[in-house]
C-alpha cells in the first residue's frame, strides 16, 4: 500500500512554455502533499506544502507565481512550472503524507524536467 | 529551527561488511521522527527505517538498524552484510516543526565494492 505516482516521469520542454506535473496517491487519501526539487548530487529541497482545498504554502525563495500548485482532490496535486527557463531544469519529487502513526511521507518516483 | 547533518559525502564498503552512515540532528521539538531513505540512480526515494523520539529501543528492519542516541542527537544508520545493490545515495530526514515537515540531510553516497 501507500503508493504515489508521478506523471510524466520525464519531460523536455522549450524555454518559455509551461509544463504540468501530476502527483497522485493511488491507494490512500492524502490531505497534504509536498513538492521537492533536487539538483544533481544534492539533497531534496522543499518547495511547497500542498493542502487539499486550500492554497499551497511556499518555502522562502520559491516563486509562487512561477510554480503553481493545485491540490484539487484528496488524491491529486499538480505542479505547473510556468514560463520555464533552463535553470528550472531539475528533478521534481512529490510526496504524500498519511495523518497517522509516524506521519511518514510516501514519495513519488520523481519527474526529470529539462528545459531547452 | 530544525537541522540535519550528514558529514560523510561518500563512503566505500566491502561487500558483506557492515557500514555505518552518520546523521546528527538539531531540534527543540520534544516529539519528532527520524527517517532514513535510499535513493538509487533511478531517483526514487525508498523508505528504509524509522525511529520515533520517544522510542527507547533502536529500530531495526532486516539488514538495517538505526543507532539512536538521543542525548547526542544522533541517528546513525547501520547496514549489515552489505550487498552490491546497496550502492546508492542515503538521506537522513527528520520530521518536525509546526507543520511536521521533513528536513533532509545532504546525503551520503555509498559504494559497495565487490
Amino acid at each position: 500500500g501507500a503508493v504515489v505516482s508521478q506523471h510524466p516521469s520525464w519531460v523536455i520542454c522549450k524555454s518559455g512554455t509551461s509544463v504540468k506535473i501530476e502527483c497522485r496517491s493511488l491507494d490512500f487519501q492524502a490531505t497534504t502533499m509536498f513538492w521537492y526539487r533536487q539538483f544533481p548530487k544534492q539533497s531534496l529541497m522543499l518547495m511547497a506544502t500542498s493542502n487539499e482545498g486550500s492554497k499551497a504554502t511556499y518555502e522562502q525563495g520559491v516563486e509562487k507565481d512561477k510554480f503553481l500548485i493545485n491540490h484539487a482532490s484528496l488524491t491529486l496535486s499538480t505542479l505547473t512550472v510556468t514560463s520555464a527557463h533552463p535553470e528550472d531544469s531539475s528533478f521534481y519529487i512529490c510526496s504524500a503524507r498519511i495523518l497517522r502513526g509516524t506521519y511518514e511521507q510516501y514519495f513519488g518516483p520523481g519527474t526529470r524536467l529539462t528545459v531547452t | 529551527a530544525q537541522k540535519i547533518t550528514q558529514t560523510q559525502p561518500g563512503m566505500f564498503v566491502q561487500e558483506k561488511e557492515a557500514v555505518t552512515l552518520d546523521c546528527t540532528y538539531d531540534t527543540s521539538d520534544q516529539s519528532y521522527g527520524l527517517f532514513w531513505y535510499k535513493q538509487p540512480s533511478s531517483g526514487e526515494m525508498i523508505f528504509l527505517i524509522y525511529q520515533g523520539s520517544y522510542d527507547e529501543q533502536n529500530a531495526t528492519e532486516g539488514r538495517y538498524s538505526l543507532n539512536f542516541q538521543k542525548a547526542r542527537k544522533s541517528a546513525n544508520l547501520v547496514i549489515s552484510a552489505s550487498q552490491l545493490g546497496d550502492s546508492a545515495m542515503y538521506f537522513c530526514a527528520m520530521r518536525g516543526g509546526t507543520g511536521n515537515q521533513f528536513y533532509f540531510g545532504t546525503g551520503t553516497s555509498l559504494t559497495v565494492i565487490p
